[in-house]
């Protein structure tokens, strides 16, 4: 069993619609959560990061953390087809090296 | 200013040659890191540098892998003997720290015939 997973989608969704993507982990030493969006062949880049438990929002994003129930959410507001790009959670314990755990990615389309 | 840049951007080697990927990361930046993202597996670790420590090359999948940083700023991953199953893009990331956010940069896409 993988570490961190997350349903691989696709996910399709009409432009305005409300997106909510989903991890769940299994080790409870991470404590830093992030978002990354990826869109085709480009390198991933940072939506969100949460540190612990809580919710996050920055304009149509919204990040939420459950660490008891070891489930992160990641919520897009009216939603545009410029939206539409791989999201990948990620996570780390803020060891000595930081490396991120990754999810498989959910890939989304939104349809204008 | 610039963000993470490798090279080359595409790949397309034979099975059995070594092949060298380069990263330069983000100036000032002290922590680099390489990922490998293959398809259905999402980006997996593979060396971490901090500054003039010991890297963790911990996630290493075999001793064909190898990276260096020279001088604390670029980074070479080499894959000595390709095989096709080494076929990912080679993700580098970059951060000021260990704790800070880390850059990615566009990767490079190996293909191994």
């Amino acid at each position: 069993q993988k570490e961190v997973e997350q349903d691989p989608g696709p996910l399709s969704v009409p432009e305005g619609a409300i997106v909510s993507l989903n991890c769940t982990y299994s080790n409870s030493a991470f404590q830093y959560f992030m978002w990354y969006r990826q869109y085709s062949r480009k390198g991933p880049e940072l939506l969100m990061y949460t540190y612990s438990s809580g919710n996050k929002e920055d304009g149509r994003f919204t990040a939420q953390v459950d660490k008891s129930s070891k489930y992160i959410s990641l919520f897009i507001r009216d939603s545009q087809p410029s939206d539409s790009a791989t999201y990948l959670c990620a996570m780390s314990d803020g060891s000595a090296t930081n490396k991120l755990i990754f999810g498989t990615g959910t890939l989304l389309a939104v349809q204008p | 200013g610039a963000g993470v840049s490798q090279s080359p951007s595409n790949k397309v080697t034979e099975k059995g040659k070594d092949v060298e990927l380069r990263c330069d990361p983000i100036s000032g930046h002290t922590a680099l890191y390489w990922y490998r993202q293959s398809l259905g597996q999402g980006l997996e670790f593979l060396i971490y540098f901090q500054g003039n420590s010991a890297p963790d090359k911990s996630g290493l999948p075999s001793d064909r892998f190898s990276a260096e940083r020279t001088g604390g700023s670029v980074s070479t991953l080499t894959i000595q003997r390709t095989q096709q199953e080494d076929s990912a893009v080679y993700l580098c990331a970059s951060s000021w720290a260990k704790a800070d956010t880390q850059y990615f940069g566009p990767g490079t896409r190996l293909t191994v015939l």
